[in-house]
């Protein structure tokens, strides 16, 4: 089905460890965000990318990694994972244009010991 | 600070009344808005939206309207059903820019 999804959707790791988020949209969308979700912060842009090979920060783009080789992936990467970065990440993507709506994957509850 | 604020954490309606989700933002730039619905264990899905140059728009039970004078902007849901029960997101963005800026979320509870 066509759509956005994303993996894990859970996964527990420990803090200096490297983790990458996956996510893949099928509707060749050009834009894709990353998103973290937290109490009392609701969803915080961690990186977004308007193309292949073009990839710009976000609000909270500390400790993040990102690359999109192919406009249908990009994976996230947390370089040395620290426990503030226990989180719901949560993928988007939109088409091109003024004004068009992101669309969100599912999400991955990410919980660093 | 924060540039979209949802005021309102929560928010408890009886089933067929009017639910009415407030959002108030600072940034004058801002020129699109949008609210998002979200279920536990789900992403949030596109609801409705407005430009700027509206102060109202309608599909179904759901209404948004904009205040650009006020900088506010609310979602009315009528009537409100069981089904409506998750927390709404409401996000801006500015002029040529594909960056949203969301709100903390209010919780909708609908009860019988």
């Amino acid at each position: 089905d066509a759509g956005i999804t994303q993996s894990p959707r859970y996964k527990i790791t420990e803090t200096g460890r490297q983790v990458t988020l996956m996510c893949h949209q099928t509707w060749s969308h050009s834009y894709m965000f990353w998103y973290r979700q937290d109490l009392g912060h609701g969803l915080r842009l961690i990186y977004y990318s308007a193309a292949a090979d073009i990839t710009d920060k976000g609000e909270v783009s500390d400790g993040y990694v990102v690359s999109r080789s192919k406009t249908e992936n990009f994976p996230l990467t947390l370089e040395s994972a620290t426990r503030s970065q226990t989180s719901v990440y949560f993928c988007a993507s939109s088409e091109v244009g003024s004004n068009q709506p992101q669309h969100f994957g599912d999400g991955t509850r990410l919980s660093i010991l | 600070d924060q540039q979209v604020k949802q005021n309102s954490p929560s928010l408890s309606v009886q089933e067929g009344r009017i639910s009415i989700l407030n959002c108030d933002y600072t940034n004058s730039m801002f020129d699109y808005f949008l609210w998002y619905k979200k279920y536990p264990a789900e992403g949030p899905t596109f609801l409705i939206s407005i430009s700027s140059i509206k102060d109202k728009n309608e599909d179904g039970r759901f209404t948004v309207f904009l205040n650009k004078s006020a900088k506010h902007l609310s979602l009315h849901i009528v009537p409100s059903q069981p089904g409506d029960s998750a927390v709404y997101f409401c996000a801006a963005s500015t002029f040529n820019t594909d960056k949203l800026i969301f709100g903390t979320g209010t919780r909708l509870q609908v009860f019988p």
